[in-house]
């Protein structure tokens, strides 16, 4: 079992959808959550990151950590074509090293 | 502020050759991280260096592969005898410290024929 699963997709949805990305994880000692994104032949780009169960919100994308179930989530509201992109979760172990452990990435296609 | 920069952007070489691939950090930031990322797969840690602390190479999948880092700024991590599974994009990240969030560069697109 990976540490960190995450649905590979693809996840085709139209423009103004509520678009919904789920991870889950298992080694509770996970702490940091983090959200990337990442276009065709580009470095991944931080959207979020916290630390804390519940909701973690910035403008149109939301995080959730539901540490109890190990699930985290992120939630992209009226989304756009420039949306579309490789959506990856990333965790923290508490004395890993810092290192992240990342799911393999949701691919996401938004239509016009 | 500039971001993380990797040279080369892409490297095409032969079986057996040694790589150098180099990462500049984001100013500032004294943690630098190493990962790969194979086609079709999540990123995989390979290295990562805080200040002055001996680095942890517990991702590194040989000894084939070592890396670098000169004081807080620039690394380089190197392939030895390149084999045609190292093929993969090598990405750096760099952080303020440990457990701030990771910025990467573009990544290394490394195909060895």
């Amino acid at each position: 079992q990976k540490e960190v699963e995450q649905d590979p997709g693809p996840l085709s949805v139209p423009e103004g959808a509520i678009v919904s990305l789920n991870c889950t994880y298992s080694n509770s000692a996970f702490q940091y959550f983090m959200w990337y994104r990442q276009y065709s032949r580009k470095g991944p780009e931080l959207l979020m990151y916290t630390y804390s169960s519940g909701n973690k919100e910035d403008g149109r994308f939301t995080a959730q950590v539901d540490k109890s179930s190990k699930y985290i989530s992120l939630f992209i509201r009226d989304s756009q074509p420039s949306d579309s992109a490789t959506y990856l979760c990333a965790i923290i172990l508490t004395g890993g090293g810092n290192k992240l452990t990342f799911g393999t990435g949701t691919q996401l296609k938004v239509e016009l | 502020g500039a971001g993380v920069s990797q040279s080369p952007s892409n490297k095409v070489t032969e079986k057996g050759k040694d790589v150098e691939l180099r990462c500049d950090p984001i100013s500032g930031h004294t943690a630098l991280y190493w990962y790969r990322q194979r086609l079709g797969q999540g990123l995989e840690f390979l290295i990562y260096f805080q200040g002055n602390s001996a680095p942890d190479k517990s991702g590194l999948p040989s000894d084939r592969f070592s890396a670098e880092r000169t004081g807080e700024s620039v690394s380089t991590l190197t392939i030895q005898r390149t084999q045609q599974e190292d093929s993969a994009v090598y990405l750096c990240a760099s952080s303020q410290t440990g457990n701030q969030p990771q910025h990467f560069g573009d990544g290394t697109r490394l195909s060895i024929l």
